[in-house]
């Protein structure tokens, strides 16, 4: 079944402990992203990366920290996190960045930071 | 700047009647246009795009939308509402920048009552 996987779904940590959010896609898609979620502002994108080694900052980067070392694979770290980190954050691939090809999202990790 | 707006927080239409969720743009370019589906605690699912041509689209679970340049509008509609409707629809533009991002609106939240 073609899909993006997050893991975890759910998580609460605590402010400064370093974490890791993965996303796994098996449609060989060029085009990867991560998205956070937040009541009234829909989504915003936070990094986005067209292909292998190739990654850049989105609306929102301010915190993160992305790679892309293998096709398939688009983890997103939290260095330190903060309470403002709190959302629902959403990874997606697209076949290629191109305007007409839709994204296909994961399920979700909810992250709680106190 | 390139937006999209969602006028209303919430619909509310009884099963069987027809339903209609506003969204307007404002790109500059073509408008690579999408409408998204978010069931609780699950990701985001594609419905339907807007690339080229008709300007009524049909897509996912008898869905529909409406591409209107002149008043930049991509409303969404059904014409008979289901209880499992129920949900927060997104609708969302493709930009074409160098990050090829969606830009998202703010949501609305679908309220079908038996």
């Amino acid at each position: 079944e073609a899909q993006v996987t997050q893991n975890p779904r759910y998580l609460i940590t605590v402010t400064g402990k370093k974490l890791t959010v993965t996303c796994s896609q098996n449609m060989n898609h060029e085009y990867m992203s991560w998205y956070r979620q937040d009541p009234g502002l829909g989504l915003r994108q936070i990094y986005y990366s067209m292909n292998v080694e190739v990654t850049d900052k989105g609306d929102v980067p301010e915190g993160y920290k992305v790679s892309r070392k293998e096709k398939r694979n688009f983890p997103l770290i939290l260095e330190s996190p903060s309470p403002n980190q709190t959302s629902l954050y959403f990874c997606a691939s697209s076949l290629n960045f191109g305007g007409n090809t839709e994204a296909f999202f994961g399920q979700g990790t909810r992250l709680t930071v106190v | 700047a390139q937006s999209v707006a969602q006028p209303e927080d919430q619909v509310n239409v009884a099963e069987g009647n027809p339903l209609t969720v506003k969204c307007t743009y404002s790109v500059s370019g073509n408008p690579y246009l999408f409408w998204y589906v978010q069931y609780p605690n699950r990701g985001l699912q594609f419905l339907l795009k807007y690339i080229t041509g008709d300007n009524l689209v049909k897509g996912s679970y008898g869905f529909e939308a409406e591409f209107n340049k002149s008043q930049t509008s991509f409303h969404l509609k059904k014409p008979s509402a289901l209880v499992s409707d129920s949900a927060l629809y997104f609708c969302a533009v493709r930009v074409e920048d160098s990050s090829y991002k969606l830009i998202f609106g703010s949501g609305t939240r679908l309220l079908v009552r038996p």
